[in-house]
C-alpha cells in the first residue's frame, strides 16, 4: 500500500539560508501534519492542513510556513536557518471522517543539519 | 490539557507478553486513546485506538478501564523488534500530541 512519501530524506543547510521539505499524502486523504523532532525530543506538533486550509497550528516558528496544494502534497519552507532547528520533520496525512476519529500515518521522516 | 502519564522505560523478555500501562486520568468523553510507536528515528507507526470499548488488532490489544482514566496496551508476543518508544495519546481533535512514552526493550 502506498505511504507518506516525504523528500529529501536527508538535507544539508548552512546557518541563515533556506529550505523546503515536501510531503506527499497516501492517496485520497485530504488531512496533511507536520512535526518538529529534535534529537532525544519528542515529535512537536507544527501545523496541520486540512483540504488545502490550515486547520491547527503548534509551535511552528514565525520563520517558517508551510502550505498544501490542490493535489494535497504539502511543503514546509524554512527561512532563516539556525543550528536549533536541525531536526527530523516528519509529515502524516490522514482521511478526516466526520464522526468518528481516523488513524494518522507517517512518512519516514526529512532529516534536516543547518551547519 | 494535560497529556498522559506512561513509564520511562520498561523491559520485556522475547516471546513474551508486553503490557504498557498509560494513565489519562483528565481524559474527556470525547476523547479517545492512541498509540502509537517509533522505532529509532524512523517515523511514528500506528498500533491500534479506542474509545471506551477494549480493542483488538493484527499488532496489539488495548484494554481501557471502565471509568477511561487509564489503559493497557498489551503486545502478545513482544519480538525484538517490537523495541521501540510507544506513545499513549490522549485525541480529540485532528491533531496528535505526543508526551514522553515508555521506551520498551526486548530482550532475547
Amino acid at each position: 500500500a502506498a505511504g507518506v512519501i516525504q523528500s529529501p530524506r536527508h538535507l544539508i543547510k548552512e546557518k541563515r539560508e533556506t529550505a523546503t521539505l515536501k510531503c506527499y499524502p497516501i492517496p485520497r486523504h485530504d488531512t496533511v501534519y507536520w512535526y518538529q523532532q529534535g534529537p532525544g525530543q519528542d515529535p512537536q506538533f507544527l501545523i496541520s492542513f486540512y483540504e488545502k486550509m490550515q486547520s491547527d497550528k503548534g509551535s511552528i516558528p514565525d520563520r517558517f510556513s508551510a502550505q498544501q496544494f490542490s493535489d494535497y502534497h504539502s511543503e514546509l519552507n524554512m527561512s532563516s536557518l539556525e543550528l536549533g532547528d536541525s531536526a527530523l520533520y516528519f509529515c502524516a496525512s490522514s482521511l478526516r471522517n466526520r464522526g468518528r476519529k481516523t488513524e494518522a500515518f507517517f512518512g519516514q521522516g526529512t532529516r534536516l543539519t543547518v551547519v | 490539557d494535560a497529556k498522559t502519564t506512561q513509564p520511562t522505560s520498561m523491559d520485556c523478555a522475547e516471546g513474551r507478553a508486553a503490557n504498557l500501562p498509560c494513565n489519562h486520568s483528565t481524559i474527556s468523553g470525547n476523547e479517545y486513546v492512541y498509540w502509537y510507536r517509533q522505532i529509532h528515528s524512523q517515523g511514528p507507526q500506528y498500533i491500534i485506538h479506542g474509545l471506551k470499548n477494549n480493542e483488538t488488532n493484527e499488532m496489539a490489544s488495548l484494554i481501557i478501564t471502565e471509568d477511561r482514566k487509564s489503559s493497557t496496551l498489551i503486545l502478545p508476543h513482544a519480538t525484538l523488534r517490537d523495541t521501540a518508544v510507544y506513545y499513549c495519546i490522549k485525541r480529540w481533535t485532528e491533531k496528535l500530541v505526543f508526551g514522553k512514552g515508555t521506551k520498551l526493550t526486548v530482550n532475547p
